[in-house]
């Protein structure tokens, strides 16, 4: 299985700062047909996950452009600028490459 | 709009047995690719399997941890999936989401997910 390892467990962030989330792959994500199979979730307190950014840098439908994916083959970074008060709950990566997909530990955003 | 409303949880003793339902609303059923994905109280979520669309012959796959003793099939006609769950454990106390996969893959949309408590 592709494990997926997040840092740091936690951040905490003053509003209207940036945030920046890193994961890494056990195993390259990119496809061979230049897609890179990362994904990015986010929950907030109490709700279930709710989709943010696919193949590592495009945006859900709705997402703020505050929030920004990118990074290599193995290594990927969600950045979250002007952090707001909404933004507080447990980032995950996961990946879509193959069988069994699987996630992230999570990082936990909080507000100073 | 896209609704995805699990039920059938609950208590079980270890090595009963449970199937959850997952009602989808508001897109063609039959065109998605459906999952199930379980977290436990302050972990991860743990992705369990998929269901492909009526394109790909509703074939299933299964993650390693649970194939053997999980089931996932769909009733196209009411739009409900489920989840068998056999030879229950501890281990398997979680909130338990239905979710429909996008081909990127990811999952666009999660139900409000059910507990599950595995316990004598």
């Amino acid at each position: 299985d592709i494990v997926m390892t997040q840092a740091p467990l936690s951040v905490s962030v003053t509003p209207g700062e940036s945030a920046s989330i890193s994961c890494r792959s056990s195993k390259s994500l990119l496809h061979s047909n230049g897609n890179t199979y990362v994904n990015w979730y986010l929950q907030k307190p109490g709700k279930s996950p709710q989709f943010l950014i696919y193949r590592m840098s495009n945006l859900a439908s709705g997402v703020p452009d505050r929030f920004s994916g990118s990074g290599s083959e193995t290594d990927f970074t969600l950045k979250i600028s002007k952090v707001e008060t909404e933004d507080v709950g447990v980032y995950y990566c996961g990946h879509g490459l193959e069988y069994p997909y699987t996630f992230g530990a999570g990082t936990k955003l909080e507000l100073k | 709009e896209v609704k995805l409303l699990e039920s059938g949880g609950g208590l079980v003793q270890p090595g009963g047995s449970l199937r959850l339902s997952c009602a989808a609303s508001g897109f063609t059923f039959t065109d998605f690719y459906m999952s199930w994905i379980r977290q436990p109280p302050g972990k991860a979520p743990e992705w369990l399997g998929v269901i492909r669309n009526k394109a790909n012959g509703y074939t299933t796959e299964y993650n390693p941890s649970v194939k053997g003793r999980f089931t996932i099939s769909r009733d196209n006609t009411q739009n409900i999936l489920y989840l068998q769950m056999n030879t229950l454990r501890a281990e398997d106390t979680a909130i338990y989401y239905c979710a429909r996969i996008r081909l990127g893959p990811f999952f666009d949309y999660w139900g409000q997910g059910v507990m599950v408590t595995v316990s004598s």
